[in-house]
């Protein structure tokens, strides 16, 4: 079964620009999170998709969005980049059924703001 | 919010055992997860536990006591690969959704 992949893998923009970022959860996932990880804040949990639907959100601005489309692949959008958003940002995929539920990360999308 | 705190760094012998602990509010818990990041990788699932005790897995084994909110990951003969980064996630419910919450990781060195 194929992993979680995302893209672009690396991506280089300036202040003020937008940003999108994809990810392809593991088949017969529903559920897609994202999360930003910095050196000094570690994995912080930016919002999560679960058939279409944001069912959690972290405490990011609202600068920060993302959808989720009906294959279950998402995106996630940053606009008005500012340098402290300079980041790896991974997503990870799960069944979505609650409890029990283990997440699988992708292999991160390092996003560098000049 | 919901701190959880680990150890920022810990060196320990290849061969040796080592013990990273994680400390976590108890409110809401659902369960805890503990994953392993190689530097510029993504993080990898290494065990999860939800009842109290000790989940063994390989060298690897993992503690829960939920009504003390403390966890520990075991790491028994170590080896050079096992240098990474270790996070502990907990996975919290409120409102009818749930939410997993990590600390900051713990990297460890194994050295000669």
């Amino acid at each position: 079964k194929a992993g979680v992949t995302q893209t672009p893998r690396y991506l280089i923009k300036t202040r003020g620009q937008q940003v999108t970022l994809s990810c392809s959860p593991i088949s017969g996932h529903r559920s897609v999170s994202w999360y930003q990880q910095t050196p000094g804040q570690g994995l912080q949990f930016l919002f999560e998709y679960f058939s279409e639907t944001q069912r959690n959100k972290g405490n990011f601005p609202g600068r920060f969005s993302g959808r989720q489309f009906s294959n279950s692949r998402s995106e996630m959008n940053v606009s008005t980049l500012e340098l402290g958003d300079s980041a790896l940002y991974l997503c990870a995929s799960s069944r979505g059924d609650g409890d029990t539920d283990t997440q699988y990360f992708g292999p991160g999308t390092r996003l560098t703001v000049l | 919010g919901q701190n959880i705190d680990q150890p920022t760094e810990m060196t320990a012998t290849e061969g040796a055992i080592v013990q990273i602990n994680c400390t976590y509010q108890t409110s809401g818990f659902n369960g805890l997860f503990w994953y392993q990041q190689h530097a510029g990788e993504a993080p990898t699932f290494l065990s999860y536990n939800v009842l109290d005790g000790l989940e063994e897995k390989g060298r690897f084994s993992s503690f829960l006591s939920r009504s003390k909110g403390y966890s520990y990951l075991l790491l028994k003969e170590l080896q050079m690969k096992d240098s990474a980064s270790y996070l502990c996630a907990v996975l919290y419910s409120g409102a009818g959704s749930y939410q997993l919450t990590f600390g900051k990781g713990t990297k460890l060195s194994v050295i000669p």
